[in-house]
């Protein structure tokens, strides 16, 4: 019964290839982020999908594309994989657009890690 | 501009003894504050959330913490660990409405020595 999934759990890959992350949610919630995580520890927000419509594109590098095919699901990928890009990845899920953390629902995290 | 400043990365306490995480923030408005806890490959759990009410606000599974303004802290407290507690936590403080206005500290690994 899990709300909020992710895959996979862990991402191990060369620099230079391209990857995606999964993410599901079965909590029937309209909106859906992709935060990062990065090696000092710092959550920061990339993407907010409502209703399968972008609504916050934070200043990432348009290698990082997300695509929600319905509003279970925002999926990560990233072409060009660089070094930096290493860390955990969240998803999270609200039922409204407020953005709102203490509304939102996480996953448990997908660590990237690229050599 | 909000920002938020957990003190220490790591603090080891007894089994049964008081837990203190230090928190402070900077933000320009009044500002929501939570506290979070991150499990080993789980995902972030809200532990409680300040948002202008009681400044002292009391969470799960024992933890509370307290909005201090004139110090600009909002310290999580439990009065005795208990080693399910051993987790990483995390300070945030909302600036405004839109995920993109979270600010998260770095956290806090909290260590429970039996």
């Amino acid at each position: 019964d899990t709300a909020v999934s992710q895959t996979p759990k862990y991402l191990v890959t060369q620099m230079g290839n391209d990857k995606s992350i999964k993410c599901e949610q079965n909590l029937g919630h309209d909106t859906m982020y992709w935060y990062k995580q990065d090696s000092k520890k710092f959550l920061k927000i990339m993407f907010s999908y409502n209703n399968k419509e972008l609504i916050i594109n934070e200043t990432v590098p348009n290698r990082f594309s997300p695509k929600s095919p319905d509003k279970a699901h925002l999926n990560l990928h990233i072409n060009s994989l660089e070094l930096g890009d290493s860390a955990v990845y969240f998803c999270a899920s609200s039922q409204d657009s407020s953005g709102s953390i203490d509304t939102q629902y996480f996953g448990p995290g997908t660590r990237l890690t690229v050599l | 501009a909000q920002s938020v400043t957990q003190l220490d990365s790591h603090v080891s306490v007894s089994e049964g003894t008081p837990v203190l995480l230090r928190c402070n923030y900077s933000s320009s408005y009044s500002p929501s504050l939570f506290w979070y806890v991150q499990h080993p490959n789980k995902g972030l759990q809200l532990l409680l959330k300040y948002t202008s009410a009681a400044t002292l606000v009391k969470g799960i599974n024992g933890f509370e913490a307290e909005f201090k303004k004139s110090e600009t802290s909002f310290h999580l407290t439990k009065p005795s660990a208990h080693m399910s507690d051993a987790a990483e936590y995390f300070c945030v403080v909302s600036g405004g409405p839109g995920a993109n206005n979270l600010f998260f500290g770095t956290g806090t690994r909290l260590t429970v020595i039996p």
